[in-house]
């Protein structure tokens, strides 16, 4: 069965830095993209960013471009999302996506909060 | 960027009727779209994509149309559980999501 696991909730304050992950199984990971989108609280989806395991080629959406760093590590099927200097704004629901007919398979979400 | 409008924003309908959600690029994406269905707590599921070709698993009373810049997701006889937020996605030039059509019970 193809997954894509996530990691966790995270609390962070404002100005911490924070990755969150998302491990693909039943699949080869390191053909397919992956991507991150973001769902702020009783939002609709944005488009944040795709990277391709293979050779880590990532792309960003201008909106999230230079604020965010999209990762992977192949050798363990890991793409990851991180922050230098989280923002209250930045509390929001993130899923990870793998890019075959368009997102065909999610991740289940890591609820991200910032707050002092 | 290529925006996609959906409409109508809140569809509300009777189990057993059909359901039609509306989708609308700035520009042309040829056959480049998907559809999602969002249920509350849930991930996204992918339904619909290449505007007309059913994700895996999905039950044939969902349907896609349309290609260029007008698009359209057909639910033939309304269940229980197709009630939820609808989305489209562009992938034709980078990805955008449409700002979502909510489907609610009448």
């Amino acid at each position: 069965e193809v997954q894509m696991v996530q990691s966790g909730a995270e609390v962070k304050e404002p100005g911490e830095s924070l990755k969150i992950s998302c491990k693909g199984s039943g699949y080869s990971f390191t053909n397919y993209w992956i991507g991150w989108v973001r769902q702020m609280p009783g939002k609709g989806l944005e488009w944040m960013g795709i990277i391709y395991p293979a050779d880590s080629n990532a792309r960003y959406s201008p909106s999230f471009q230079g604020l965010v760093t999209i990762s992977a590590d192949k050798s363990i099927n890991t793409a990851y999302l991180q922050w230098s200097g989280l923002k209250a704004s930045d509390t929001a629901m993130y899923y990870c996506a793998r890019l075959g007919a368009s997102a065909d398979v999610w991740g289940q979400g890591t609820l991200v909060t910032v707050s002092s | 960027e290529i925006v996609m409008t959906q409409s109508p924003a809140t569809l509300s309908v009777s189990p057993g009727e059909r359901a039609t959600l509306s989708c609308r690029a700035s520009q042309s994406v040829r056959s480049s779209l998907a559809w999602y269905q969002q249920k509350p707590g849930q991930a996204p599921r992918l339904l619909i994509y290449g505007s007309s070709t059913r994700a895996t698993g999905i039950p044939a009373r969902f349907s896609g149309s349309g290609s260029g810049t007008d698009f359209t997701l057909t639910i033939s006889s309304l269940q229980s559980e197709d009630f939820a937020v609808y989305y489209c996605q562009q992938y034709n030039n980078w990805y955008t999501f449409g700002q979502g059509s909510k489907l609610e019970i009448k």
